[in-house]
This record gives C-alpha cells, sequence and structure tokens, in this order.
C-alpha cells in the first residue's frame, strides 16, 4: 500500500537552529500539507501546496516557515531559525483531491527545540 | 471560521462494550467530515468520511458514523471495541473554497481507553 514517508523520525535542534523536515508524498498525489502537533494538542493545519506554489496556509506559517518541492518527489518544510515554541510533530500528508479529502499522513517527525 | 469540538477528553469502555464519541463542528454550510485514529507514536490514520448522500458511513475496523445536520454532529460509533481500539479518535472538518487545497481543521482529540 502506498505511504507518505517522512524523515527523520525524531530530530533534536538547537534554538535558532535551522531545520529541514523532509516528506515524500504519495507518487500520484498532487496536493500536499504540513500540519504540526504540540504535544498534547490538536492537530493543526500549517500550509497546503500545489502546482509548485503555496496554496493555503494559516496564521501559525509566518515568515520563519518555509516550504519546497525541490525535486518532484520530495517535500520539506524548513524553519529558518527555529524557537522552542516549535517544538511539536510535524505531520506530512498528501492527497488527489484539494479539499484534503482522502489525506494520506505521514508517521511524523518530532522536533525537539532545546 | 469552522471549528470542531470534542467534548470528551478521556472515554473509558469496558471491551465488549459499544462506544460512542461525539463531534460537534461550526460551519455555515455542510462541509467534509472525517475521522482520523492515531495510536501511540503513529500517525493519523482516516477511519471514515462524510462528504454527501447517505448519512451513516461505515469506516475501517468496524467503525461508523452518522452525520446529523440538524445538531451539527458528527459522532464516531462501535457496537464492541476491543482492546487494540485504544487509541487517540480526532474528527476533523475540511472545506472546499474552490480556490486553493484548504486544510482539514481538527478537534482537540479523545483520548480512548479500553479497561479489560
Amino acid at each position: 500500500e502506498p505511504e507518505v514517508t517522512q524523515t527523520p523520525s525524531h530530530q533534536v535542534t538547537q534554538m535558532g537552529q535551522e531545520v529541514i523536515l523532509r516528506c515524500v508524498p504519495i507518487s500520484n498525489h498532487l496536493y500536499f500539507y504540513w500540519y504540526r502537533q504540540i504535544l498534547g494538542q490538536k492537530v493543526e493545519f500549517l500550509v497546503s501546496f500545489y502546482n509548485n506554489e503555496i496554496s493555503e496556509k494559516s496564521e501559525i506559517f509566518d515568515d520563519q516557515f518555509s516550504v519546497e518541492r525541490p525535486d518532484g518527489s520530495n517535500f520539506t518544510l524548513k524553519i529558518r531559525s527555529t524557537k522552542l515554541e516549535d517544538s511539536a510533530m510535524y505531520f506530512c500528508a498528501s492527497s488527489t483531491h484539494p479539499t484534503g479529502t482522502e489525506a494520506f499522513f505521514g508517521q511524523g517527525t518530532r522536533l525537539t527545540v532545546v | 471560521a469552522q471549528s470542531v469540538t470534542q467534548p470528551d477528553i478521556h472515554i473509558t469502555v469496558s471491551e465488549g462494550a459499544s462506544l460512542e464519541l461525539r463531534c460537534n463542528y461550526s460551519y455555515g454550510a455542510t462541509p467534509y467530515l472525517f475521522w482520523y485514529v492515531q495510536s501511540p507514536g503513529q500517525g493519523l490514520q482516516l477511519l471514515l468520511k462524510y462528504f454527501s448522500g447517505d448519512t451513516l458511513v461505515q469506516g475501517i475496523k468496524g467503525f461508523e458514523a452518522e452525520f446529523k445536520r440538524s445538531q451539527s454532529s458528527f459522532n464516531l460509533r462501535k457496537p464492541s471495541v476491543h482492546w487494540s481500539d485504544a487509541a487517540e479518535y480526532f474528527c476533523a472538518v475540511g472545506l472546499y473554497s474552490g480556490g486553493g487545497a484548504d486544510g482539514l481543521t481538527f478537534g482537540k482529540g479523545t483520548h480512548l481507553i479500553i479497561q479489560p
């Protein structure tokens, strides 16, 4: 069964450092998403991406965040200068339909900022 | 803006007993509705979804959910739970603005505990 793959599964970084979280969406999917889940809280939408550009983004997705599809298979989330409050589980998802329906989620990357 | 409310933070059910997890949404029209399950250390797995049509939808693992427009609810049910159902359950709402790929809005989740 096709799946969304995220790497690394866990990343620890120092405050102020840049991090890149990587995702390989399902191959025939066209819409890509990043969500985050702060420990003990709900899953929150960050950004959606289609046709090589951002489609929608939430208030959380400020100038510190960027997304890219560098090579036609990977989908990355970059945090430019990490803060303690960026510590969370980050989920990548992909879908064939723009509503986010049938969105398939990866296993997540746990980011810890120290 | 749309919102999703899951009023029960924790629910404890005996193995073999029936289960109902509540979900209410706030939105002016009928959104797309989903239930996801998250086992410890795992990602989110789609249990079932409602787009239109029959208001009772069947999902994987023996789960079903009923959309009630008058109550703005989409409660998840299972007639007999198994110990492996212990997990976090999230109700989510999806929209389609016609312009972009709108993300899902999740509820805060209900933690299901199964006791022997």
